[in-house]
């Protein structure tokens, strides 16, 4: 069946550092891929999107490009904050469903001053 | 505009027991997904609600049912609970056809004794 497998954590940082959280993907058809992001004590939010191939989703400074030919949709953002702390779940969604994700397991950050 | 809300936020139950997690959508949604995450975990869909009827299910057993009221709150009910239950129970609501665009609510912790 379709998965997501993204890097384990936990990933600390300095303040300004480069991010990246890699995250494959395994399905039969051609999903849309999603980063949600869980801040501490919130509920989980939808940080950027892509639906096709070699789409960028973009938000808050962060990237994500869909690239279907190493079926990866890495999270990368040039220079992290303090308020970047958070867990960011890798996700997917098959072409057929409608809205039923499929989650990695959760990478946290901690960015420090 | 409230978001999605959820009840209880935390419960304690006993194995064999029965719970009912309760859940309002955000403003116009008319869609409700829940998902559990255990400690450490990504969330994994349980199933998924819309014009009240249960429109598609992840692999939980019968004894997780769930029920969509008119003003397109739910419920999720868990019979003959199992230590194994214990985790956060998350609703999510979205418009039909928004597939993976989620709202989710804080959640409701679950704890099986």
């Amino acid at each position: 069946g379709d998965s997501v497998t993204q890097m384990e954590g936990p990933v600390t940082l300095s303040e300004e550092a480069f991010l990246t959280i890699n995250c494959t993907y395994t399905a039969t058809g051609y999903p849309s891929l999603f980063w949600y992001v869980q801040y501490p004590g919130e509920g989980l939010q939808l940080l950027l999107k892509a639906t096709k191939a070699d789409d960028k989703g973009s938000n808050k400074g962060f990237e994500a490009t869909y690239r279907k030919e190493t079926t990866s949709f890495h999270l990368e953002k040039g220079s992290v904050q303090v308020s970047d702390s958070a867990v960011y779940f890798c996700a997917l969604s098959d072409g057929g469903s409608q809205g039923n994700l499929i989650f990695g397991k959760g990478t946290k950050l901690s960015v420090k001053p | 505009d409230a978001g999605v809300t959820q009840s209880p936020t935390h419960l304690i139950k006993t194995r064999g027991q029965q719970v009912t997690l309760r859940c309002s959508p955000k403003s116009g949604h008319d869609t409700v997904s829940w998902y559990q995450q255990a400690l450490g975990q990504g969330p994994q869909f349980i199933f998924q609600y819309y014009e009240e009827e249960e429109r598609q299910r992840g692999n939980f057993p019968d004894r997780f049912s769930g029920h969509q009221f008119p003003n397109y709150s739910s419920e999720l009910n868990v019979n003959a609970l199992l230590l194994g239950d214990s985790a956060l129970y998350l609703c999510a609501s979205s418009w039909w056809g928004a597939a993976g665009e989620l709202f989710f609510g804080e959640g409701s912790r679950l704890t099986v004794l």
